[in-house]
């Protein structure tokens, strides 16, 4: 399966931007791109994905490159309820098993 | 709240021990997933189920570990004979199951801490 490269971690100012990074220089044609968070204490957190195009929701907004080799989650405005780890996955399985790397900790000083 | 339910919220057992943790998913979804995590990792899928039919289970899932959901609504997760190893906490997902399912997010529980003494 093909693997996802993340910063171990990201500090940011609240109500900055934060943009997270995610590599996936082999990822196959079909391989959706997703992003999950996790808070701390609680489960995981579905917040976005994508195949191609570029994606927003209320959560967040998701880059991907042009030859999809790497991708970029923003948080437009970091609030302390942001903190948390992020995950960038692939989701190839046609059973939709996820596959967590060790994610991205954020943290989000005031 | 109709979001994922898990049951116990914690569990601290001796070595050698069988516990069983029960999986209530959002109740139109018939995808549920059992994940591990330890301490500083990510989750570590375990097992899956399809309504009823276990389809997948990971190379982590030794013959110690038994996962049921025989009404392919509420699941439960065993394990027997309790190692410290066991340690970890153990979470529930479940999603809609459409097309090839890559799409559906899946809903997460907030797990089941077991600790082993």
């Amino acid at each position: 399966d093909a693997k996802t490269t993340q910063p171990n971690s990201m500090e940011s100012n609240e109500e900055e931007p934060v943009h997270l990074p995610c590599n996936h220089s082999t990822i196959s044609g079909t391989d959706y791109i997703h992003w999950y968070r996790q808070l701390p204490s609680q489960g995981p957190e579905y917040v976005i994905h994508g195949l191609t195009s570029n994606v927003n929701n209320r959560m967040a907004s998701l880059a991907i490159a042009e030859d999809r080799k790497s991708s970029t989650l923003i948080l437009h405005r970091a609030t302390l309820r942001d903190a948390a780890v992020y995950y960038c996955i692939l989701r190839a399985d046609s059973w939709g098993k996820l596959q967590f790397g060790a994610g991205t900790q954020v943290v989000v000083t005031p | 709240d109709t979001g994922v339910s898990q049951n116990p919220r914690h569990k601290i057992t001796k070595r050698g021990q069988n516990v069983t943790f029960r999986c209530d998913p959002i109740s139109e979804h018939n995808r549920l997933y059992w994940y591990r995590q330890t301490l500083g990792q990510g989750p570590e899928f375990l097992t899956y189920f399809q309504n009823e039919a276990q389809l997948e289970k990971s190379r982590l899932l030794s013959d110690r570990f038994s996962a049921e959901r025989p009404k392919g609504s509420f699941s439960t997760l065993e394990i027997q004979r309790t190692e410290q190893g066991d340690s970890a906490m153990y979470l529930c997902a479940s999603s809609l199951g459409s097309g090839t399912g890559s799409n559906q997010p899946q809903h997460f529980g907030d797990g089941t801490r077991l600790s082993i003494l």
